[in-house]
C-alpha cells in the first residue's frame, strides 16, 4: 500500500525558514517523480514544485522560485521541501504526491499545515 | 500559464441524480486532464486521468470526457458519499494548474 507521510509543518514568522519532509513507503521511491502541492485555508489547490526520479531535474512555480528548494533522498525514500524567506501568502496545507504512471498525481499524503504569521 | 476555468462553483443535487461538472482550458491540453475528489478534512484523491480513464477502485458511476480545451466529469446516480469538492487539473505543461473547484452538496 502506498503511503506518504508529511512532517515538519508549524507556525513560523515571516522571513524565516522551514523544512518539510515526506516519508514514502509501499512503492519503489527512486523510480518516480515527486511533487509538492499546497492549499491555502478554504482555497483551491496550487502546484508548488516537482522533482524527477533521480533528482536531476526540478521545477517550481514562479512565486516560490529562488525561495523554495525541492530535494529527495532515494536511500531514505524521503522527499523534502526547504522553504526560505517565508511570506504570509505561503500559509497553506502542503501535500506531497507521487506520479507513478503519467504526470497526474496518483497518491497524496495527508498534508501538513504551515502558518506564516508574526 | 494554462488557466483552468471550472463550472459551476457549487452544485446541489438529489440522491440518484446525474451531475455534470465542466472544465475549460485556456489552450489545448491534449487530454492531459485529471479529476480529483476532496472530502472535507481529507487529501484529494484521483478519480479520472487522461481525460477519460477511471482510476483503479473508483466507482463506475464516475466518468470523464472531452478533448482539446473542453472537459467534463459526470457522476451518475449520485450517492451520499459523493458529497465533496471536485477539482480538474492539467498536466500538459508546467506550471501544472487546477480549476477552482466545484463543491457538490445534497439537496
Amino acid at each position: 500500500e502506498v503511503q506518504l507521510v508529511e512532517s515538519g509543518g508549524g507556525l513560523v514568522q515571516p522571513g524565516r525558514s522551514l523544512k518539510l519532509s515526506c516519508a514514502a513507503s509501499g512503492f519503489t521511491f527512486s523510480n518516480y517523480g515527486m511533487h509538492w502541492i499546497r492549499q491555502a485555508p478554504t482555497k483551491g489547490l496550487e502546484w508548488v514544485a516537482s522533482i524527477s526520479p533521480s533528482g536531476g531535474s526540478t521545477y517550481y512555480r514562479d512565486s516560490v522560485k529562488g525561495r523554495f528548494t525541492i530535494s529527495r533522498d532515494n536511500a531514505k525514500s524521503t522527499l523534502y521541501l526547504q522553504m526560505d524567506s517565508l511570506r504570509s501568502e505561503d500559509t497553506a496545507t502542503y501535500y506531497c504526491a507521487v506520479t507513478t504512471e503519467g504526470d497526474y498525481f496518483d497518491y497524496w499524503g495527508q498534508g501538513v499545515m504551515v502558518t506564516v504569521s508574526s | 500559464d494554462i488557466r483552468m476555468t471550472q463550472s459551476p462553483a457549487s452544485l446541489s443535487a438529489s440522491l440518484g441524480e446525474t451531475v455534470n461538472i465542466e472544465c475549460l482550458a485556456s489552450e489545448d491540453i491534449y487530454s492531459d486532464l485529471a479529476w480529483y475528489q476532496q472530502k472535507p478534512g481529507k487529501s484529494p484523491q484521483l478519480l479520472i486521468y487522461n481525460a477519460n480513464s477511471l482510476q483503479n477502485g473508483v466507482p463506475s458511476r464516475f466518468s470523464g470526457s472531452g478533448s482539446g480545451t473542453q472537459y467534463s466529469l459526470k457522476i451518475n446516480s449520485l450517492q451520499s458519499e459523493d458529497v465533496a469538492t471536485y477539482f480538474c487539473q492539467q498536466y500538459n505543461n508546467y506550471p501544472y494548474t487546477f480549476g477552482a473547484g466545484t463543491k457538490l452538496e445534497l439537496k
